[in-house]
């Protein structure tokens, strides 16, 4: 156990509904990160957040994908509309202040019928 | 551009060692190792910065070559605990946010008895 927290662990969906992931870090890391991962891969940066500003969004991140961190504590990733290449792990990542250790929680496994 | 690892693969017997290379075409401020286990978040194991600093764990050693752009991860008298996969990163853009990194596809390795 990393100390990060994701749920649920598994979703399965029906191709166009809506889901929402839920990420608690470890609760002195100001930092958070949102990664996904697919069968094989390492894991590809989708978006980070320092407190609760979201500085960066990557360009897998399309419009229907949006996430926030209000107050700085847990964050939520949420994709509208989902499709069939949409299923994947995500995982979400934090880090302390100035710290070079990212701790990984066990992700979200997203499977869209 | 994602850091390309070799070999894919390795299977060891317990005790044997091994070397898990991770080559960039870009100029690397930091690279970065983890091993995920099946089903398990990935953990941080190293980071290896410009200018030859290292912190990790005790039990694994790395170099990284700046001027080649490679970093080589040493698993000497490999324990059945070492199977998993690694995953090498590099700093997205050549930031020096330790959090936002480009992975390799992994390499994986499974220690017999």
């Amino acid at each position: 156990d990393t100390g990060v927290s994701q749920n649920p662990r598994h979703k399965i969906t029906k191709r166009g509904q809506n889901v929402t992931f839920r990420c608690d870090p470890i609760s002195e890391h100001n930092r958070l990160y949102w990664y996904r991962q697919t069968l094989g891969q390492g894991p590809e940066f989708l978006t980070y957040f320092q407190n609760e500003a979201q500085l960066e969004k990557s360009r897998l991140l399309s419009d229907r994908f949006s996430a926030e961190r209000p107050k700085g504590s847990f964050s939520t990733l949420e994709i509208q509309r989902t499709e069939q290449g949409d299923s994947a792990m995500y995982l979400c990542a934090s880090i302390e202040g100035s710290g070079t250790e990212a701790f990984f929680g066990q992700g979200t496994r997203l499977t869209v019928v | 551009q994602q850091p390309v690892q070799s070999p894919q693969a390795v299977i060891l017997r317990e005790g044997e060692d091994a070397v898990i290379n991770c080559s960039s075409s870009k100029a690397l401020y930091s690279v970065h190792w983890y091993r995920q286990k099946h089903g398990e978040a990935p953990v941080f194991l190293m980071i290896l910065l410009k200018g030859g600093e290292q912190k990790g764990h005790e039990k694994i050693s790395a170099s990284f070559n700046e001027k080649k752009q490679q970093s080589s991860l040493y698993l000497t008298a490999s324990q059945l605990s070492y199977s998993g996969t690694y995953f090498c990163g590099t700093p997205r853009d050549g930031s020096s946010n330790t959090g936002k990194l480009i992975f390799g596809q992994g390499t994986t390795l499974q220690v017999k008895p």
